[in-house]
């Protein structure tokens, strides 16, 4: 069965970094790629960052351009996001969810981790 | 900037069916794209449910029941997601997605099931 597992989520200030990770077993993790996906208390999902399979292709949605870093380590089956100089409206439950094939390629997610939560606030 | 357009809530009582709508930004063509449809419920991350593009480019997720079913009117620019024979187990939210360039959400519609 294929199960993914978020953690990393902290209560952290404004300004600050953090490393979200997302452990998977029960499939080729080498083989997907995989994305992460947020949800503000109370809100709707955006769509984040995803990553190839190789971890050759990064993507990032415009409001964390340049903020956050997507990568992978796939002889540890896990993925990570590191996530600098954040803001209160970073505030989120944090989800990751594998895609259907090796490229980032229009499809759906399935299966998502049960997510992790971020609070940026003083 | 696309945007995909759910209302808020909708409502329907068990046994019917419940007709959820997607519209989108006129500056995209729902024609073109495949829609995905996600279920959420309280406490729970979102579930993948099913794509639809056209009746000959569709799939379903797995072990989502064929109660769940997509389609589009192309003439209001809008997907649907229709659920038959409501249960009380479908009272959720429901999302739709599509990729113009990078992945887009709608706001999510609360479906009550009454």
């Amino acid at each position: 069965e294929v199960h993914l597992l978020e953690a990393g989520g902290a209560l952290v200030q404004p300004g600050g970094s953090l490393r979200l990770s997302c452990a998977a077993s029960g499939f080729a993790f080498t083989n997907y790629a995989m994305t992460w996906v947020r949800q503000a208390p109370g809100k709707g999902l955006e769509w984040v960052s995803a990553i190839s399979a190789t971890g050759a292709s990064t993507y990032y949605a415009d409001s964390v351009m340049g903020r956050f870093a997507i990568s992978r380590d796939n002889s540890k089956n896990t993925l990570y996001l590191q996530m600098n100089s954040l803001r209160p409206e970073d505030t989120a439950v944090y989800y990751c969810a594998k895609g259907p094939f090796a490229e980032f390629l229009t499809s759906w997610f399935d299966p998502w981790g049960p997510g992790t939560l971020v609070t940026v606030s003083s | 900037q696309p945007v995909l357009t759910q209302p808020p809530s909708s409502s329907a009582s068990p046994g019917e069916s419940a007709r959820l709508t997607c519209t989108l930004s006129s500056d995209i063509n729902v024609g073109s794209y495949n829609i995905y449809w996600y279920q959420q419920k309280p406490g729970s991350p979102p579930r993948y449910l099913l794509y639809y593009k056209s009746d000959s480019d569709k799939g379903q997720g797995s072990g989502v029941p064929s109660r769940f079913s997509g389609s589009k009117d192309t003439s209001a620019n809008t997907a649907i997601l229709l659920i038959s024979g409501l249960q009380s187990d479908d009272e959720a939210d429901y999302y739709c997605m599509i990729w113009p360039s990078n992945v887009l959400f709608g706001g999510g519609t609360k479906l009550t099931v009454l």
